[in-house]
C-alpha cells in the first residue's frame, strides 16, 4: 500500500527566506507525486506533479520540487517566501502501473506560518 | 470558468437525519472522488468514481453512499448520519491519465 509522510506539522518561516517543506512517500512502483496547497477556508489547489522525466519540476506561485528515487522524496522548494504563502501543504502519491487505479493518498499535511 | 461545485458549504444536522451533499463538475472529467479532512489525518478517500454507473469504496467508506448516473455529477449520502461523521469534505475531480485532481471549496459539515 502506498503512503506519504509529512514530518513537519508546522513550519514558521520569515518573509523573504527560503523554504522546503518535506515529503517522503513508500511506494513500489514509480510514483506519481503532488504538491497541492490549501489557503486558509478554501479548497486544494494543485501546485505541481510529477510523472517522469526531469527530477525537478516547477510548478505555480514559483514553487518548485525534485524527485529523489534514492530517498523517497518529493521535497518542495521556494527561494523567497511571500506573507500570501502562509497556508496548509499537502504532499499526495498516486498510482502509476495503472490509470484506472484511482488510489491518490495524500500526508497529513504541513502548516506554513510566514513572519515579518 | 471550469470548476468543481459543491453544495452546502455548511451544514448542520442531527443524528439520523439523511443528506445529501451534491458535487458537480463543469470539465467532463471522467474521474470524481469524495475525501474528508480531518486534522491531523490529512485527506482521506471516501469513495471514487471512474465514470458513470462505475464507483468503489476508498479507504473510509463505512457510512457513506455515492451514485454515479451522470457524468457530471456525483453526490454523497449519509443515510443515518453520526457525530464522528463531522468533517470537512471534498470532491474532486479529474480527467483520464495521470493528471491532478480538481478540488471543490468544501463542505463542512457538523452532526450533532
Amino acid at each position: 500500500a502506498q503512503s506519504v509522510t509529512q514530518p513537519d506539522i508546522h513550519i514558521t518561516v520569515s518573509e523573504g527566506a527560503s523554504l522546503e517543506l518535506r515529503c517522503n512517500y513508500s511506494y513500489g512502483a514509480t510514483p506519481y507525486l503532488f504538491w497541492y496547497v490549501q489557503s486558509p477556508g478554501q479548497g486544494l489547489q494543485l501546485l505541481l506533479k510529477y510523472f517522469s522525466g526531469d527530477t525537478l519540476v516547477q510548478g505555480i506561485k514559483g514553487f518548485e520540487a525534485e524527485f529523489k528515487r534514492s530517498q523517497s522524496s518529493f521535497n518542495l522548494r521556494k527561494p523567497s517566501v511571500h506573507w500570501s504563502d502562509a497556508a496548509e501543504y499537502f504532499c499526495a502519491v498516486g498510482a502509476s502501473s495503472d490509470f484506472g487505479n484511482e488510489k491518490l493518498t495524500f500526508g497529513t499535511g504541513t502548516r506554513l506560518t510566514i513572519i515579518p | 470558468e471550469a470548476q468543481v461545485t459543491q453544495n452546502p458549504r455548511y451544514l448542520i444536522t442531527v443524528t439520523g437525519k439523511k443528506l445529501t451533499v451534491t458535487c458537480s463538475q463543469n470539465m467532463n472529467h471522467e474521474y470524481m472522488s469524495w475525501y474528508r479532512q480531518d486534522p491531523g489525518l490529512g485527506l482521506r478517500q471516501i469513495y471514487y468514481s471512474m465514470n458513470v454507473e462505475v464507483t468503489d469504496k476508498g479507504d473510509v467508506p463505512e457510512g457513506y453512499k455515492v451514485s454515479r448516473k451522470e457524468k457530471r455529477n456525483f453526490p454523497l449520502i449519509l443515510e443515518s448520519p453520526s457525530p464522528n461523521q463531522t468533517s470537512l469534505y471534498f470532491c474532486a475531480s479529474r480527467n483520464r491519465g495521470p493528471e491532478g485532481y480538481t478540488f471543490g471549496s468544501g463542505t463542512r459539515l457538523t452532526v450533532v
